[in-house]
């Protein structure tokens, strides 16, 4: 079965501090995605990761993939209250003759001053 | 580019009824795709087109549900005879992708459909 697995679902800090958001996936992929959703708001993308040891940095938010081991994070460096939202990962795979993006269930982050 | 547009942005509806949202995506964008998302939830693909063709359905799609796009530009989503669990957020994306070339899919704000 199919599966992307992130880790924490939910996570609340203070401004400044670093963190790191993990996801997983269960089969082979040579492409994952990051997205931010704010609450009723579209999903925007971050990130495209098209190979092993891709890593991608945009301001405080840093993104990598390990295929072998199936795993990317997002790394959140002195995080400040406008990173406040739910980020996404979605892996794209191979479906008969086409592809299609797996989600994972979102990791919600709150960041307080 | 005015980005992925969908209508309503909210509907209300009552158990039974047939409800239809409409999605404008990115105008050189040849490929659009539906979703379906619950609150603390990922998206749920439910259905893809390239230009007009819908190339892929999720098992998940009911008969009760069906899309369209009919000219290769908007996209409509129908669903008949509405039930509590259809409640959730509609999401429509699309993308411009050539053979097996994937770039990524911008995403609307959402239809909330909610049943009464």
């Amino acid at each position: 079965e199919l599966k992307v697995e992130q880790n924490p679902l939910f996570l609340s800090m203070q401004e400044g501090k670093n963190y790191t958001i993990y996801c997983n996936y269960s089969t082979t992929s040579d492409r994952l995605y990051w997205y931010r959703q704010d609450p009723g708001k579209s999903l925007e993308s971050l990130f495209v990761l098209l190979s092993n040891g891709a890593v991608k940095q945009e301001g405080r938010l840093m993104a990598s993939l390990d295929t072998k081991a199936r795993l990317s994070t997002l790394h959140i460096t002195a995080a400040v209250h406008d990173l406040s939202a739910t980020y996404f990962c979605a892996v794209d795979m191979r479906m008969d003759s086409n592809y299609q993006l797996i989600w994972g269930a979102g990791t919600k982050l709150i960041i307080k001053p | 580019d005015t980005g992925v547009s969908q209508d309503p942005r909210h509907k209300i509806t009552k158990r039974g009824q047939n409800v239809t949202f409409r999605c404008d995506p990115i105008s050189e964008h040849n490929r659009l795709y539906w979703y379906r998302q619950t609150l603390g939830q990922g998206p749920e693909f439910l259905t893809y087109f390239q230009n007009e063709a819908q190339l892929e359905k999720s098992r998940l799609l009911s008969d009760r549900f069906s899309a369209e796009r009919p000219k290769g530009s908007f996209s409509t989503l129908e669903i008949q005879r509405t039930e509590q669990g259809d409640s959730a957020m509609y999401l429509c994306a699309s993308s411009l992708g050539t053979g097996q070339g994937r770039q990524p899919q911008h995403f609307g704000d959402g239809t909330r459909l909610s049943i009464l």
